[in-house]
């Protein structure tokens, strides 16, 4: 079963720390990978989106893909206490350009 | 403004009721999904929809139905013959790029 894999967490980390949250998957053969956030009671939300092997930066946000160890990471930097919130990672499966599998999500609290 | 309308926002349900959930889109996107969230849990896909009038099981269709008559449109019904529906409901659309823009979610709950 292909499947992507997530510490639920709780991660928590002091305020202006810098969070890593991690997501493995099993499908060697997967082009596209995506982190969302949400919010408690509320919709997922795009943030990053990486497709090559390496690191890609937006803002505090950056993504770290490695496709031979089959991980993604989500770094966020200078933590603030509304990055609290449940991240998403998501990775589009080999056989399927359609269908994005969702791990359940790591839960982050920035504490002030 | 762009973005994805679903109503309601919330829902109850008696056993062995029908019932439809709305998803409305003018971002002018060809694809629409639903996805289904429960409580810790990651999101799975219940249905998904890349063309008008074309659609395709996703990995927990059994109790569901949807149908694509208009492009912005992608109903979602929960039939009786779905034996745990309490759930959050998510729509959502995109390009084909697996970049997901989703609706605010309904959050259906049986009686």
């Amino acid at each position: 079963q292909k499947e992507v894999e997530q510490n639920s967490g709780p991660l928590s980390v002091p305020e202006g720390a810098i969070a890593s949250l991690n997501c493995t998957y099993s499908d060697r053969g997967s082009q596209s990978f995506f982190w969302y956030r949400q919010y408690s009671g509320k919709s997922p939300e795009l943030i990053m989106s990486i497709y090559s092997n390496g690191d890609k930066e937006d803002g505090r946000f950056t993504a770290q893909l490695n496709k031979a160890s089959q991980y993604v990471s989500l770094l966020i930097r200078d933590s603030q206490p509304s990055d609290s919130a449940t991240y998403l990672c998501a990775v589009n499966m080999m056989d399927s350009s359609y269908k994005l599998i969702f791990g359940s999500g790591t839960r982050l609290l920035v504490r002030p | 403004d762009g973005g994805i309308t679903q109503s309601p926002k919330y829902l109850f349900r008696k056993e062995g009721q029908n019932v439809t959930l709305s998803c409305e889109q003018n971002l002018n996107h060809d694809a629409m999904y639903w996805y289904r969230q429960d409580p810790g849990q990651g999101l799975r896909l219940i249905y998904y929809s890349q063309i008008v009038n074309d659609f395709q099981k996703g990995d927990i269709a059994e109790g569901y139905s949807v149908s694509r008559e208009k492009k912005e449109s992608f109903p979602l019904t929960v039939t009786s013959a779905q034996k745990n529906p309490t759930a959050f409901y998510l729509c959502a659309s995109d390009l084909d790029t697996g970049e997901l823009f989703f609706g605010e979610g309904s959050r259906l709950t049986v009686l």
